[in-house]
């Protein structure tokens, strides 16, 4: 059955530091997402992206972040500069249709800044 | 205000019991979409079962069904002859419109463990 990967699992870095969390998405989906997880809260989106082009961001998304389809089939969130608040669960998702319900999300990568 | 609220942190059932997890919600868009997830200490989010506001009939994934009580805007998850591997956080979800970005919110989330 196919599904989202993400890369790496857990990422480990130094504040102030960049950072890359790659995800693969289902190969004939067309819509993709980022959400943040921090320990012990609920999930929050950061981004959507369609069409090569953010199609939608919260305000967590803020210029430090950037996403991008380099090759279309890797999808990547970047942090430039990594804050303490970073340390959360990135999840990646994707989905077919703009109507279909059923999204898939990815295993999650576990960030930690010191 | 939240737009998913559900009540109980954590809940306790008994292996083979069945158990509610409660989840109530806030809209006034016509057209959403109602989710619930399942999320073991692994970490992984993995999909459970959908209700749309206009599905006449109430959701059932095996073992899964939604108990969906659109006048009273909840949404509560049923889950039948419950077993360890059960335990797990559980989040409903809801998505105003068709639009998985700041629409699709999620609720705090409810712990289960499942007692042998």
């Amino acid at each position: 059955e196919p599904e989202v990967t993400q890369t790496p699992s857990h990422q480990v870095t130094q504040m102030g530091q960049e950072v890359i969390l790659r995800c693969v998405p289902i190969s004939n989906h067309l819509y993709f997402y980022w959400y943040r997880q921090i320990l012990g809260q609920k999930v929050e989106f950061l981004v959507s992206f369609y069409n090569n082009e953010i199609s939608e961001k919260s305000e967590i998304f803020d210029d430090q972040f950037s996403v991008e389809r380099p090759d279309g089939s890797n999808f990547t969130l970047k942090i430039r500069s990594t804050k303490l608040e970073d340390s959360a669960m990135y999840f990646c998702a994707s989905h077919l249709t703009e109507q279909g319900h059923e999204q898939f999300f990815g295993p999650g990568t576990r960030l930690t800044v010191l | 205000a939240q737009k998913i609220t559900q009540t109980q942190p954590g809940m306790f059932v008994q292996e083979k019991e069945a158990v509610t997890l409660d989840c109530t919600y806030d809209t006034s868009d016509p057209s959403y979409g109602l989710f619930w997830y399942k999320q073991p200490s692994s970490g992984e989010m993995i999909f459970l079962i959908y209700q749309g506001s206009y599905d006449q009939q109430n959701a059932t994934e095996g073992r899964y069904s939604l108990n969906f009580q659109k006048a009273r805007k909840s949404a509560n998850l049923v889950i039948s002859a419950s077993q360890l591997g059960d335990s797990a956080m559980y989040f409903c979800a809801m998505r105003e419109g068709y639009n998985y970005g700041q629409n699709f919110v999620f609720g705090p989330g409810t712990r289960l463990s499942v007692l042998p």
